[in-house]
């Protein structure tokens, strides 16, 4: 069974200091990994798509490094604006599910 | 207009309702999904729809059924509502065959309370 672990639950940064966040993963073949960010009350937004180890992605102050286990995403000196949680997602290469992690609370204060 | 439209946005129903949520998407995707979400538990998959003709169960179906009306149309129901079916509801689209690369747009969402 497929299954994603997001780590840490809860992250609170001060503006300026950067960090990552954790999503490790177990995939019976990885057709790609999936980054979202979720605003209260809002759909997930779809950030980056992942296909393979040692890839990269950027946008802004996001980073997405994919390892052949987990996930990284990197903010760089966030900004209030980069509060939300965000959301790790998994599809394998057989089949139509689409695992989510438990997702990451990132809250960015002044 | 949302790519991706959910009615309604919250709804409080009571036990032993019926109730039916509605999506409609105008991504013209073939691939419609609906997800529900719990704190802490991420997205779970209740149903999911390839085309009009093509319904196949997720992970946690017991409880809802769906009916996919047209390419455009996806609705989720649920028979005799329960207190544990109080979620965040999101209907998904994605784009089917080799494409997707952008990944599942989402509706904004139905909160669903049942008391």
């Amino acid at each position: 069974e497929d299954q994603v672990t997001q780590s840490p639950e809860a992250l609170r940064l001060q503006e300026g200091e950067s960090s990552s966040l954790n999503c490790s993963y177990t995939v019976s073949g990885l057709r790609g990994l999936f980054w979202y960010r979720q605003d209260p009350g809002k759909g997930p937004e779809f950030l980056f798509t992942l296909y393979s180890a040692g890839e990269e992605k950027e946008k802004e102050r996001l980073k997405a490094t994919l390892t052949k286990k987990e996930s990284f995403l990197h903010i760089t000196a966030p900004k209030p604006e980069d509060s939300a949680t965000y959301l790790c997602a998994v599809a394998p290469a057989a089949g139509n599910k689409l695992t989510f992690g438990g997702g990451t609370r990132v809250l960015v204060k002044p | 207009d949302a790519d991706v439209t959910q009615t309604p946005r919250n709804r409080i129903t009571k036990t032993g309702k019926r109730i039916m949520l509605e999506c409609s998407q105008t991504k013209g995707h073939d691939r419609m999904y609906w997800y529900r979400q719990d704190p802490g538990l991420g997205l779970r998959l209740i149903y999911y729809s390839f085309d009009v003709k093509d319904i196949n169960k997720g992970e946690i179906s017991d409880g809802y059924s769906v009916s996919r009306q047209a390419q455009a149309k996806f609705s989720l129901s649920l028979e005799s509502a329960i207190p544990n079916q109080t979620a965040l509801y999101f209907c998904a689209t994605r784009e089917g065959g080799t494409g997707g690369a952008e990944g599942y747009t989402f509706g904004s969402g139905t909160r669903l309370t049942v008391v």
